[in-house]
Formats: structure tokens, C-alpha cells, sequence
């Protein structure tokens, strides 16, 4: 099993739409969580930090559910510019392992 | 500007032959990252370190080296015993391995093997 999983994707929708995605980690000692935006052959960025009661930022709205180890994203209005691929960030703490792990991400494609 | 500078950005190598990426951060990061990301694939951590002097195998160290002999400075020699080496390198660095902490990246080096 991975350690982070993500529907790959892609999601097509039409600007405007409401579209939400889901990662599942599998390490119940995982301290804290992201989601990073990708464009095509650039570098990832952060797009928000998740935490417990969760957040907000604009049309952005991340949520986290430690008991069934879940993390969700929601883009509302969505934008042409939102076209990209959200990655799911954990950043994992176990024997032998400190570091930040990355999901596969998830592709949108919003259409005009 | 604060950052993480990758060089080169495009970087192209004979086979048998090994190669060093440049990374450079002057943010005062602590911790600081390499990973690779293959087309429609996610990121896979190579090595990562948490201090000066101090580096720890990702998981797909193999064929791959290392050093931190400096706290702004984390290069990554992609050696030949790598089988396919041809990818996609991203730095990052943070702030220390502690919770709550994201990473930054620089804007990565295409290796591609001839």
C-alpha cells in the first residue's frame, strides 16, 4: 500500500464548477499536511497547509480527518487558471523516516 | 531575493557516466531535500538531510550520492549505477524536520542520458 494515496485523475469540469479531492495516508504518526499545486514541468508549490479544524484560503478549502486518515481539498468557482496537478503532502515521522512524502497527485483540467 | 537555486536546468549525459546537481538555498534551512519525478508520476524522495554533516536514504537512494558540508548546499551525483537515470531532480528545503514545516522548492534540472 502507499503511503499516500491519490485519484490520479484527471478531473475535466467547467469553469465554475465545485470539484473536490481526496488523499488517504496510511501512517497514523503523521504530524502535519499540505497541498501543493504542480503546473506542467515546473517545480510544486505550496497551495496551503491542512490543519486539524481546518482551513480556508478564497475558493480553496482543505480538510482533515485523522480518525479515518483522509485529506481533502475543494476548489469552488473554479478558474482556467486553476488547471494544474494538486499534490498531497505528508509529512511523515517514523523510525528511520523524517521527511515530507508526496502523493502521485491529482490532474484538473477545468474546460471553458 | 531568498531561494533555492537549482543548476543546470537542462543537463545531458553519456551513459556510464556520472553527474552532479547543484542545489543552493540561502533561507537558513535546516533541512533540505532531493527527489525525482518521472512523467505522470509523483515525487519520490532520493536523499534527505537534517543538518550539516548529516544525510539519511530516501527511498530510492540507489545509484545516487550525496554530501552536506554546508548548510546552504546539498548537491546530488547521479552516478552510473543508475539504471535509468533519466528524470526529473527537484531540491527542497525546509525549515527543519519538525511538524507543521513545508518545503520549498527550486525550479528542478531535466537529466536526460544520450
Amino acid at each position: 500500500r502507499k503511503e499516500v494515496e491519490q485519484d490520479p485523475g484527471p478531473f475535466n469540469v467547467p469553469e465554475g464548477a465545485t470539484v473536490a479531492f481526496n488523499c488517504t495516508y496510511s501512517n497514523s504518526a503523521s504530524q502535519s499536511f499540505f497541498w501543493y499545486r504542480q503546473d506542467c514541468r515546473k517545480e510544486p508549490k505550496l497551495l496551503m497547509s491542512v490543519y486539524s479544524s481546518g482551513n480556508e484560503d478564497g475558493r480553496f478549502t482543505a480538510q482533515l480527518n485523522r480518525a479515518s486518515q483522509y485529506i481533502s481539498l475543494l476548489i469552488r468557482d473554479s478558474k482556467l487558471s486553476d488547471s494544474a496537478t494538486y499534490l498531497c503532502v505528508v509529512n511523515e515521522d517514523r523510525p528511520g523516516r523524517r521527511a515530507l512524502t508526496f502523493g502521485s497527485g491529482t490532474r484538473l483540467q477545468v474546460q471553458p | 531575493d531568498g531561494g533555492i537555486t537549482q543548476s543546470p536546468k537542462y543537463l545531458f549525459r553519456k551513459e556510464g557516466q556520472n553527474v552532479t546537481l547543484s542545489c543552493e538555498q540561502n533561507l537558513n534551512h535546516d533541512a533540505m531535500y532531493w527527489y525525482r519525478q518521472d512523467p505522470g508520476q509523483g515525487l519520490r524522495l532520493i536523499y534527505y538531510s537534517q543538518i550539516v554533516n548529516d544525510f539519511q536514504k530516501g527511498d530510492i537512494a540507489e545509484g545516487y550520492s550525496v554530501s552536506r558540508e554546508k548548510k546552504e548546499s546539498f548537491p546530488l551525483t547521479v552516478t552510473s549505477a543508475q539504471k535509468n537515470p533519466t528524470a526529473f531532480y527537484l531540491c527542497a528545503s525546509s525549515i527543519g524536520l519538525n511538524a507543521h514545516t513545508e518545503a520549498f522548492f527550486g525550479q528542478g534540472t531535466r537529466l536526460t542520458v544520450v
